[in-house]
């Protein structure tokens, strides 16, 4: 079965530095790849998609993620992370089944601390 | 433009009661999805419409779940008899179109409602 793995359920960074956070996606199909952020009590913001073309995907705030079918990753991250940044990412997948519906990650929760 | 709407957006039910959640989706958008997410299951796909096909259940937990489109717009989704286990927040989706295998649409997520079976 199609699934998507995010490496780490926590990731603490200081505000300012560099976030990476991790995604791996099974390999059996080439899907599209999204990454959403939950803030609390908000829905779900897509960040940005990969749909085969440019493998260096920019979104919004400064996030971008990287395609890259050699490691099945789809890694986020942005330089200089910010307060605001402090939600639950969900690396997301469709792989084009006959619903088209999404497969997610469990997520990851970013803290930021001032 | 408005996107997607969800009422109520908390609700605190008694186990063994029905309760309705309704979606509005995105105006012309005709694809639309239900996700549940929970503690314990992450998000989960539920069910889902695409214009005036039957819908694909296939997500659905139970026959106690069930849900409509009406008029290829609002969709209800309907716990018969909830169980505590149902507490979730529930998540409706819409998308613009299907093309292709589907893959590449981006779905736009309304703000969910809490169902909280006491």
């Amino acid at each position: 079965a199609q699934s998507v793995t995010q490496l780490d359920s926590h990731v603490s960074v200081s505000e300012g530095t560099p976030v990476l956070l991790r995604c791996n996606y099974s390999s059996s199909y080439s899907p599209s790849l999204f990454w959403y952020v939950q803030h609390p009590n908000k829905g779900l913001q897509l960040l940005l998609k990969y749909t085969s073309a440019a493998t260096l995907v920019k979104g919004i705030n400064g996030f971008e993620a990287e395609f890259k079918k050699s490691e099945t990753s789809f890694h986020l991250t942005k330089p200089s992370a910010h307060m605001s940044d402090a939600a639950e990412y969900f690396c997301v997948s469709n792989y084009g089944g006959s619903q088209g519906n999404l497969i997610f990650g469990k997520g990851t929760k970013l803290s930021v601390k001032p | 433009g408005a996107g997607v709407s969800q009422s109520p957006s908390n609700k605190v039910t008694e186990k063994g009661k029905d309760v309705e959640l309704r979606c509005d989706p995105i105006s012309g958008h005709t694809a639309l999805y239900w996700y549940r997410q929970s503690l314990g299951q992450g998000l989960e796909f539920l069910i889902y419409f695409q214009g005036n096909s039957a819908p694909d259940k296939s997500g659905l937990p139970s026959d106690r779940f069930s849900a409509e489109r009406t008029g290829g717009s609002v969709s209800t989704l309907t716990i018969q008899r909830t169980q505590q286990e149902d507490s979730a927040v529930y998540l409706c989706a819409s998308s613009p179109r299907i093309e292709g295998a589907h893959k590449t649409d981006t779905q736009y997520f309304g703000p969910g409602t809490r169902l909280t079976v006491l």
